[in-house]
């Protein structure tokens, strides 16, 4: 079946501009996740869904980062007044779901968005 | 909270030779280990994890990793490796009690196999 996909793969922007990127989890998985793969950061944890609770945003570095999920399916990550330092590679996952009571659900990754901020 | 450490980030390695790439982690909660896999240009690929029972796990392409709870380490191996091993390696935890399964990273080691 299909994967997680991702789209832009590439996107150029310029310092300051607004950034919307989108993700596509696998079919009935209901948990999903954002990280980010920088030179400087390496591969960290950015938010998470899960159905209709609450999303875990910990990860987010700073108030100009947002994302959504929208009927339980599609996410978009908003990157606001981009700056430099947020180049990196995006990458979105899902799993069937999160947690269960001592389960473990395999998250599948996305090819990831390339975001080069100017 | 979690902190991973992968000690080298690049191995160069001849083809046919054995590799072991260097896993050590910190958390103060019990933790699910995981090996994930990016090939050149391709998305990351569960390799490996250990979740519970036997502390060698093994991947199909023959990798293995050992947890060693006392180290805190989880070290993955292949005794012989092919130039298609070449790719960045990421060391993993998830906090087993934990709400979500968010991953905490290694660095990453990058495995360069020649012919």
């Amino acid at each position: 079946g299909a994967g997680v996909s991702q789209s832009p793969s590439n996107k150029v922007t310029e310092k300051g501009k607004d950034v919307e990127l989108r993700c596509d989890p696998i079919s009935g998985h209901t948990a999903l996740y954002w990280y980010r793969q920088s030179l400087g950061q390496g591969l960290e944890f950015l938010i998470y869904f899960q159905g209709n609770s609450a999303p875990d945003k910990s990860g987010l570095p700073s108030d100009r980062f947002s994302a959504e999920r929208t009927g339980g399916s599609v996410s978009t990550l908003t990157i606001q007044r981009t700056q430099q330092e947020d180049s990196a590679v995006y990458l979105c996952a899902s799993s069937l779901r999160s947690r269960l009571a001592g389960g473990f659900h395999e998250q599948y990754f996305g090819p990831g968005t390339r975001l080069t901020v100017t | 909270a979690q902190s991973v450490t992968q000690l080298d980030s690049q191995v160069p390695v001849f083809e046919e030779a054995p590799v072991e790439l260097r896993c050590n982690y910190s958390s103060s909660v019990s933790v699910y280990l995981f090996w994930y896999v990016q090939y050149p240009n391709q998305g990351l690929q569960l390799l490996l994890k250990y979740l519970s029972g036997s502390t060698l796990v093994e991947s199909i392409n023959g990798f293995e990793a050992e947890f060693n709870k006392s180290q805190t380490s989880f070290h993955l191996r292949k005794p012989s490796v092919h130039i298609s091993d070449t790719a960045e390696y990421f060391c993993a935890v998830s906090p087993r009690e934990a709400a979500g399964n968010k991953l905490t990273f290694g660095g990453g080691t990058r495995v360069l196999v020649k012919p």
